[in-house]
């Protein structure tokens, strides 16, 4: 089955713990993505991915990090987490730039910063 | 700066039309997507609409007007299921993948 895989589903960690949140797609898609979403606030792009070792700051890159090793895979790191990174989070990959081909989503990571 | 303007909820009755708009503030245009996203899941691609005029897919068809900033998505014989949020999303530059989305529809449809 076609589909992006994030890990964990659910994280509460505390403030200065670094964290990895994992990303995953096995369609062979050369963009990826990460969004969070906050309540009022829609989708926030994170960091994108045009293509392996290809990457670039999205609205909100403050605090994050990301790789590109590898096409199927982009984690997202988080070096110092703090609470205003409590969020639900979200991985996307396409085929082409997410605005025509349109993003395929993971099931989301709600994470919680103490 | 770039911004994109929905109204926060509409509410319908099943088998009803509902129209939910979109104005965009962008220093240039690449195109206008539409997502939906049922609560506690992920959003879903729905559309994209480049040109100008409506786009037909079942019943959801989606619009836009290049001239006036300005798209929407209609759905047509509404069903329960349908109740979400829908979320308009533009490209802010040509050939990235920097997106801005709308902060979301909320649509209640009622038996």
């Amino acid at each position: 089955e076609a589909q992006v895989t994030q890990n964990p589903r659910y994280l509460i960690t505390v403030t200065g713990k670094k964290l990895t949140v994992t990303c995953s797609q096995n369609m062979n898609h050369e963009y990826m993505s990460w969004y969070r979403q906050d309540p009022g606030l829609g989708l926030r792009q994170i960091y994108y991915s045009m293509n392996v070792e290809v990457t670039d700051k999205g609205d909100v890159p403050e605090g994050y990090k990301v790789s590109r090793k590898e096409k199927r895979n982009f984690p997202l790191i988080l070096e110092s987490p703090s609470p205003n990174q409590t969020s639900l989070y979200f991985c996307a990959s396409s085929l082409g730039t997410g605005g025509d081909y349109g993003y395929t989503f993971g099931s989301g990571t709600r994470l919680t910063v103490v | 700066g770039q911004s994109l303007e929905q109204p926060s909820e509409v509410t319908a009755v099943e088998g009803a039309i509902v129209q939910i708009n979109c104005t965009y503030q962008t220093s240039g245009f690449y195109g206008l997507s539409w997502y939906q996203q049922h609560d506690g899941g992920a959003p879903t691609f729905l559309s994209y609409n480049a040109l100008d005029g409506l786009e037909e897919t079942g019943r959801f068809s989606s619009f836009l007007s290049r001239s006036d900033s300005y798209g929407y998505l209609l759905l047509q014989e509404l069903q329960m299921k349908d109740s979400a949020s829908y979320f308009c999303a533009v490209p802010t530059s040509y050939n990235t993948d920097k997106l801005i989305f709308g902060t979301g529809t909320r649509l209640q449809v009622f038996p």
